[in-house]
């Protein structure tokens, strides 16, 4: 089946340093999904990525999508304390497709 | 978007019992979905519950343990039955708007079984 991975599985940055985190897919992806969950949340969504190469931005966050269609990145300039929280990715596999595989997730914690 | 009420927020149960979520939505869907996420980790989709049928469960979780019911477009329940401490962990409800679409999280029923 599809699996969908995530790396780092932690980071830990100061406050004002960038973070990235990255997702692989083992498939061709339909398109990606950003979740972010901050601690005792729920998962919420950020951003959809559906274009090959397709890039897209929200304030400080900055989404990216893959040539292939099979990785993506989400990068955050000059983190502050409110980032903190646990990024997914997250991936249907193909078009009609209703299954979400979700990442493991980067749990991001900023140091004030 | 859909609002969705889940609860309980949290429970702590007896291993042996059982425990019903209930999940309610603002919206008709067609779909809805449960997940299991353990401590620190991702989620895990337990099943997917069908309006009219059965509900379709992921390799790992089965009907005795988990089962299902989806009365309506617009609410569902998960029971977590003959509960062991292993059973531990955030429960989610979601839905989708459609295909390929962004997922809406209920808030997540803590469990701890003791």
């Amino acid at each position: 089946g599809q699996q969908v991975m995530q790396i780092p599985q932690y980071q830990h940055v100061q406050e004002g340093e960038d973070f990235t985190t990255y997702c692989n897919s083992s498939t061709t992806l339909s398109n990606i999904q950003w979740y972010k969950q901050r601690p005792g949340g729920h998962p919420v969504f950020l951003i959809q990525l559906v274009k090959s190469g397709e890039v897209k931005k929200q304030k400080r966050l900055t989404f990216q999508f893959g040539e292939a269609k099979k990785n993506s990145s989400l990068h955050i300039t000059a983190t502050q304390t409110t980032d903190v929280g646990t990024y997914f990715c997250a991936g249907y596999s193909g078009a009609g497709s209703y299954q979400l595989t979700f990442g493991k997730g980067t749990k991001l914690s900023v140091i004030p | 978007s859909a609002v969705i009420s889940q609860k309980p927020s949290r429970d702590i149960c007896q291993r042996g019992t059982s425990l019903t979520i209930q999940c309610q939505v603002d919206s008709q869907v067609t779909m809805m979905f449960w997940y299991r996420q353990q401590p620190g980790q991702s989620l895990t989709l337990i099943a997917t519950a069908n309006q009219g049928s059965e509900a379709t469960y992921e390799s790992g979780f089965v009907i005795d343990k988990f089962p299902i019911s989806r009365p309506n477009l617009t609410f569902s329940t998960l029971t977590v039955s003959n509960l062991s401490p292993e059973d531990s962990s955030i429960y989610l409800c979601s839905v989708y708007s459609g295909m390929n679409t962004e997922a809406f999280f209920g808030q997540g029923t803590r469990l701890t079984v003791v």
